[in-house]
């Protein structure tokens, strides 16, 4: 069953504008990680923030920021002041207990200059 | 520091032979171990994962198997490939004591012909 969902498969956003992609989860536990990867046309993955469950504060790094919501299981990314090195596939990702890392089918972005 | 290696980067094969790919992990003792599988235009599909030596836990009923033959080692195997095997394969590790993210390799590009 998918338990983390991108429901943007496509996103495009003008060079220094900011953008946010979006992410849904599913889960019964009270405490767990989150993450946003980037996947450039090279094909590597690259972290590019994290959230623990357990904590208020949304996770920031430089110009990328979450919005955390444990309620309602949502955890989008933004990303301000987009630029062109920012164009990849973007995939939010879940923690499963202590073994498991659930993937969403991503979210194809789009810089334009 | 901690590497992961895995090869080969693009693999051409025919319906019907065998496929070994392998991933070795270094700097790290006892990693997770994961196997995914990126389908064109697709998110990552976990195949497989290893907690330890031996040990393998199979996420989707296919064509592959996994094995774990030393600690920092992880082979993704298939004695007869089909054509809906094609697609990119990753690599994984997470310390599993330590709930942070995952490091995966370069990737393979399998083309099943």
């Amino acid at each position: 069953a998918q338990t983390v969902t991108q429901s943007q498969p496509e996103m495009s956003v003008q060079e220094a504008e900011t953008v946010t992609l979006s992410c849904t989860y599913d889960t019964s536990e009270n405490n767990y990680y989150l993450f946003w990867y980037k996947q450039p046309p090279s094909r590597q993955m690259i972290l590019v923030i994290r959230q623990e469950a357990y904590k208020q504060q949304n996770a920031t790094e430089n110009r990328f920021s979450v919005n955390f919501q444990k309620a309602a299981k949502s955890f989008s990314l933004k990303i301000s002041d987009s630029q062109l090195g920012d164009t990849a596939m973007y995939f939010c990702a879940r923690r499963k207990g202590t073994d498991k890392l659930i993937f969403g089918t991503g979210t194809r972005l789009q810089v334009f200059p | 520091s901690q590497t992961i290696h895995q090869w080969p980067a693009t693999l051409v094969q025919p319906v019907g032979s065998p496929l070994s790919l392998e991933c070795t992990v270094e700097g790290t003792s006892n990693p997770n171990l994961y196997w995914y599988r990126q389908a064109a235009g697709r998110g990552l599909q976990l195949l497989f994962y290893s907690v330890g030596i031996g040990q393998i836990s199979s996420e989707v009923p296919q064509n592959l198997s996994a094995s774990r033959p030393q600690d920092r080692q992880f082979i993704l195997s298939s004695k007869k490939l089909l054509l809906s095997d094609s697609g990119f394969y990753l690599c994984a590790w997470i310390l599993s004591v330590d709930h942070t993210e995952a490091f995966f390799g370069q990737g393979t590009r399998l083309t099943v012909v």
